[in-house]
């Protein structure tokens, strides 16, 4: 069984704090990973893509990878009110026809 | 670029009845697109994957003459729960590849719809 692994918080962070985001997968011959950010009542949104090793900065977005320990990470600097949300880490694992393995999500929740 | 869309955006409808939910992708062609249900405070759920020209690929558990899927074309699928019943109702999204993008395994999601089973 192929598995994302989230905490599903909720993250509660203050206005202008860094908020970490982590995903643990289990199949280390995964090749890409996602994060996307989904507001209450709305569909998913893609904010990062990831496919090696290292970080990958976008904005106030980071994602983070570690195949070697199968680990996803997103930071968000600067957070702001409007960047709370549920956040789905998503892996695409090898073999496959590209479907994305979902993670269960992270609420995060910025205080003014 | 990459803009899913899909219709309805609610539909309310009585027991037994069939509802047809369409995804298209507006701005590029689509040889794959994806059907997902996502129930309250629940992560989403892979139901199928809709391929242009063959048939659809369900997950397990998933009721294949309950949930049609058509792909006709490399920018429309549809999705018909046939003989809805109270718990159909969900929150349905499909999702799109844009293969021309060299990033094909992003997928971007249309904006769901909303079903409700009375």
């Amino acid at each position: 069984q192929k598995e994302v692994e989230q905490n599903s918080g909720p993250l509660s962070v203050p206005e202008g704090a860094i908020a970490s985001l982590n995903c643990t997968y289990s199949d280390r011959g995964s090749q890409s990973f996602f994060w996307y950010r989904q507001y209450s009542g709305k569909s998913p949104e893609l904010i990062m893509s990831i496919y090696s090793n290292g970080d990958k900065e976008d904005g106030r977005f980071t994602a983070q990878l570690n195949k070697a320990s199968q680990y996803v990470s997103l930071l968000i600097r600067d957070s702001q009110p409007s960047d709370s949300a549920t956040y789905l880490c998503a892996v695409n694992y090898s073999g496959n026809t590209g479907k994305l393995i979902f993670g269960q999500g992270t609420t995060l929740q910025v205080k003014p | 670029g990459a803009v899913v869309s899909q219709h309805p955006s609610w539909v309310i409808c009585k027991s037994g009845t069939s509802v047809k939910i369409e995804c298209r992708s507006l701005d590029f062609q689509a040889t794959t697109m994806f059907w997902y249900r996502q129930f309250p405070k629940q992560s989403l759920m892979l139901m199928a994957t809709s391929n242009e020209g063959s048939k659809a690929t369900y997950e397990q558990g998933v009721e294949k003459d309950k949930f049609l899927i058509n792909h006709a074309s490399l920018t429309l699928s549809t999705l018909t729960v046939t003989s809805a019943h109270p718990e159909d109702s969900s929150f349905y999204i499909c999702s799109a590849r844009d293969l021309a993008s060299g990033t094909d395994y992003e997928q971007f999601f249309g904006p769901g719809t909303r079903l409700t089973v009375l």
